[in-house]
């Protein structure tokens, strides 16, 4: 499968822990996007690299977030001390330039116990 | 603060019926509009787009939606609906300048199809 690789597909975790999301765009892709998307609610935006540039962050990313993209190909998203509010679906999306249409992975599904 | 609204939170339809999506955004500049579809259990995917031109667009799986940018909308439609077009799908903008091509979406239709 050539898509967009999310893993691990879920995580659960007790709050106050670290956890780790990768995700790995297409190959030829150079812009990715991280999203987070909560029970009745569409994706919200939280991050966007160019290559390995992070461009552009929400205010919604705390900084209890971060993300890389060391090489400009698979992406990191890390959250400390997690809270029961992180739960929720963190998605990552991959594109080649502007104005084009965005592909999207599978998701990982993290739920703070 | 740019936003999207889906009017519809759910809809529930007979196979064979007519389905419309109601699609509107808030952003006086030019915008990329998209439909995503999510099929249960699955990731997110592109059932059509408007960029430029035409502003009715077609796209996969008998779906087309029209652009009316005096009414700031892009209603999705299809004459026909079947069981498996059962998913949730969300309309979604890009602003063409000023951003780095980050989705806005809105909430949200879940269309359910009764056979």
């Amino acid at each position: 499968d050539t898509g967009v690789s999310q893993n691990p597909r879920h995580k659960i975790t007790k709050r106050g822990q670290n956890v780790t999301f990768r995700c790995d765009p297409i190959s030829e892709h150079n812009r990715l996007y991280w999203y987070r998307q909560t029970l009745g609610q569409g994706p919200e935006f939280l991050t966007y690299f160019q290559n390995e540039a992070q461009l552009e962050k929400s205010r919604l990313l705390s900084d209890r977030f971060s993300a890389e993209r060391p090489k400009g190909s698979f992406s990191t998203l890390e959250i400390q001390r997690t809270e029961q509010g992180d739960s929720a679906m963190y998605l990552c999306a991959s594109s080649f330039g502007a104005n084009t249409e965005a592909f999207f992975g599978q998701g990982t599904r993290l739920t703070v116990v | 603060a740019q936003s999207v609204s889906q009017h519809n939170h759910h809809v529930i339809l007979s196979e064979a019926a007519s389905l419309e999506l109601g699609c509107n955004y808030s952003y006086g500049g030019t915008v990329n509009l998209f439909w995503y579809v999510q099929y249960p259990g699955q990731h997110l995917q592109l059932l059509l787009k408007y960029f430029s031109g035409d502003p009715l667009v077609k796209g996969i799986k008998g779906f087309e939606a029209e652009f009316i940018k005096s009414k700031f909308s892009f209603n999705l439609r299809k004459p026909s609906v079947q069981w498996s077009d059962t998913a949730e799908y969300f309309c979604a903008v890009t602003l063409r300048r000023g951003s780095q091509g980050n989705l806005i979406f809105g909430k949200g239709t879940k269309l359910s199809v009764k056979p």
